[in-house]
């Protein structure tokens, strides 16, 4: 149990286009869900977080009118980078915490990898 | 705030031997601690938590951790390391506040044959 998705796992798109980045609970409810992004050789930095049916929360310095994210339903969460540049290039992970179990556990995605040419 | 330091960038041990990986934390009160191993391209996967009680845990793939409150540490061990078990670790804290988890900056493992 306790599977997370993301799609895709792999995109590449232009300069100045935006591409959506989903992630799923396949079989859990998750009202909360994390967005990090992940440099190469580097650990992993929390954007934001996602709770349902509210608005995210940004940490400092990511731009949320950059990266906008939704939380519609129990079980999705997408991510869009707008207008994107050669910089946003980047692994992106999702994760999901799963209310009523283990305390700050989360289900990690198996992370998106980004490129923007 | 919380933080969690892992001292060892890369690490490389002969497949067979054993394996332990440092991390240290900062924080006030008890914490709740994890290790996760990422191979290249993936996602995480949790090997292992210490929430309360037993201060050593047993995980999967034949991994263990010890919480050690007076050193403020919780290092990931095995006894004898398989090539599989190549892959990035990170260790992790709760922080205080949504259940957000503080990671350290991971140590690579090596297994040479």
């Amino acid at each position: 149990g306790a599977v997370v998705s993301q799609h895709p796992s792999r995109v590449i798109c232009k300069s100045g286009t935006s591409v959506k980045i989903e992630c799923r609970s396949l079989d859990f409810q998750a009202t909360t869900m994390f967005w990090y992004r992940q440099f190469p050789k580097q650990s992993l930095m929390l954007m934001a977080t996602s709770n349902e049916g509210s608005k995210a929360t940004y940490e400092q310095g990511v731009e949320k009118d950059k990266f906008l994210i939704n939380h519609a339903s129990l079980t999705l969460s997408t991510l869009t980078v707008t207008s994107a540049h050669p910089e946003d290039s980047s692994f992106y992970i999702c994760s999901a915490f799963r209310p009523g179990f283990a305390t700050y556990e989360q289900y990690f995605g198996p992370g998106t990898r980004l490129t923007v040419t | 705030a919380q933080s969690v330091t892992q001292p060892d960038i890369h690490i490389t041990v002969s497949e067979g031997a054993s394996l332990e990986l440092r991390c240290n934390y900062s924080y006030g009160a008890t914490p709740y601690l994890f290790w996760y191993v990422q191979s290249p391209g993936q996602g995480l996967q949790l090997l292992l938590k210490y929430f309360s009680g037993d201060t050593l845990v047993q995980g999967i793939k034949g991994f263990e951790a010890e919480f050690k409150r007076s050193q403020s540490s919780f290092n990931l061990r095995k006894p004898s390391v398989h090539w599989s078990d190549a892959a990035e670790y990170f260790c992790a804290v709760g922080a205080v506040d949504g259940n957000k988890l503080v990671f350290g900056a991971g140590t690579i493992l090596r297994v040479k044959s």
